[in-house]
C-alpha cells in the first residue's frame, strides 16, 4: 500500500509570496494533519481535517489555511509568506477511529 | 495542556553499545504514546507505538520502549545500536478532544553513533 505523499518537496518563494503544498493519505485513511518543523519550535500540530471538515488548529495565524476534498487530499495554503515561515511540512494520514497517524516526506519551503 | 520532554537533546554511542532514550510527558488521561525517527531530509517513522495493556511494547528495527506511569515516562531502548540507527528521535503524545486529535511532540534527540 502506497504511503502519504506530498508535492512538492521542495520550494523557494520570496516573501509576500503564496504557497499551495499538497498531501494524499494513504487509502482509507480520511483525517489528514498538517505539521510545521522548524528548528527552534519543533514539531507544532497546525490542523487536521476529517471528512473535509477542519477539525481544529494550532495556534498559527490565518495566513495559514487548509482544505480537504472529497477523495480525502488534503491542501494547505500559507499566504503573505514571511521568513518565519521557512520549515519542513508534513503532512499526516490515519484511519478513523485509530490513533497512529502516518507521515510523508515532507514539503521543505524556503522563503527568502 | 500535554507536554512532552525529551531531556537529551543529543546522545554519541558506539555501535554495539545499548542506547536508551529518554521521554517524559504530561497528560491528564491515559496516553497513546509514540516514537518516530526521522533521518535528515526524511518524513518521520514510526517506531512504536503504547495504547494499553503490556508496559514494554517492541518496534521496528529492535526497539523496544517501556511505559512507567509512575515516572511518566516512556523510554526508548535497543540493546545494541547499529551505524544506520544515527537519526533524531521523537517522543510523541497523542490527545483527542471536541472530535479532533493531534500530536504533540518532544523536541527531538539527535543520536550519532561511533562506528
Amino acid at each position: 500500500k502506497a504511503g502519504v505523499t506530498q508535492t512538492p518537496r521542495y520550494l523557494i518563494k520570496t516573501r509576500g509570496q503564496q504557497v499551495t503544498l499538497s498531501c494524499s493519505p494513504i487509502s482509507g485513511h480520511r483525517s489528514v494533519s498538517w505539521y510545521q518543523q522548524t528548528p527552534g519550535q519543533g514539531l507544532q500540530f497546525l490542523f487536521e481535517y476529517f471528512s473535509e471538515t477542519q477539525r481544529n488548529k494550532g495556534n498559527f495565524p490565518g495566513r495559514f489555511s487548509g482544505r480537504q476534498f472529497s477523495n480525502s487530499r488534503s491542501e494547505m495554503n500559507v499566504s503573505t509568506l514571511e521568513l518565519g515561515d521557512s520549515a519542513l511540512y508534513l503532512c499526516a494520514s490515519r484511519r478513523a477511529g485509530l490513533e497512529t497517524q502516518y507521515f510523508g516526506p515532507g514539503t521543505r519551503l524556503l522563503v527568502l | 495542556a500535554q507536554s512532552v520532554t525529551q531531556p537529551d537533546i543529543h546522545i554519541t554511542v558506539s555501535e554495539g553499545a545499548s542506547l536508551e532514550l529518554r521521554c517524559n510527558y504530561s497528560y491528564g488521561a491515559t496516553p497513546y504514546l509514540f516514537w518516530y525517527v526521522q533521518s535528515p531530509g526524511q518524513g518521520l517513522q514510526l517506531l512504536l507505538k503504547y495504547f494499553s495493556g503490556d508496559t514494554l511494547v517492541q518496534g521496528i528495527k529492535g526497539f523496544e520502549a517501556e511505559f512507567k506511569r509512575s515516572q511518566s515516562s516512556f523510554n526508548l531502548r535497543k540493546p545494541s545500536v547499529h551505524w544506520s540507527d544515527a537519526a533524531e528521535y521523537f517522543c510523541a503524545v497523542g490527545s483527542s478532544g471536541a472530535g479532533s486529535y493531534q500530536l504533540t511532540f518532544g523536541k527531538g534527540t539527535k543520536l550519532s553513533v561511533i562506528p
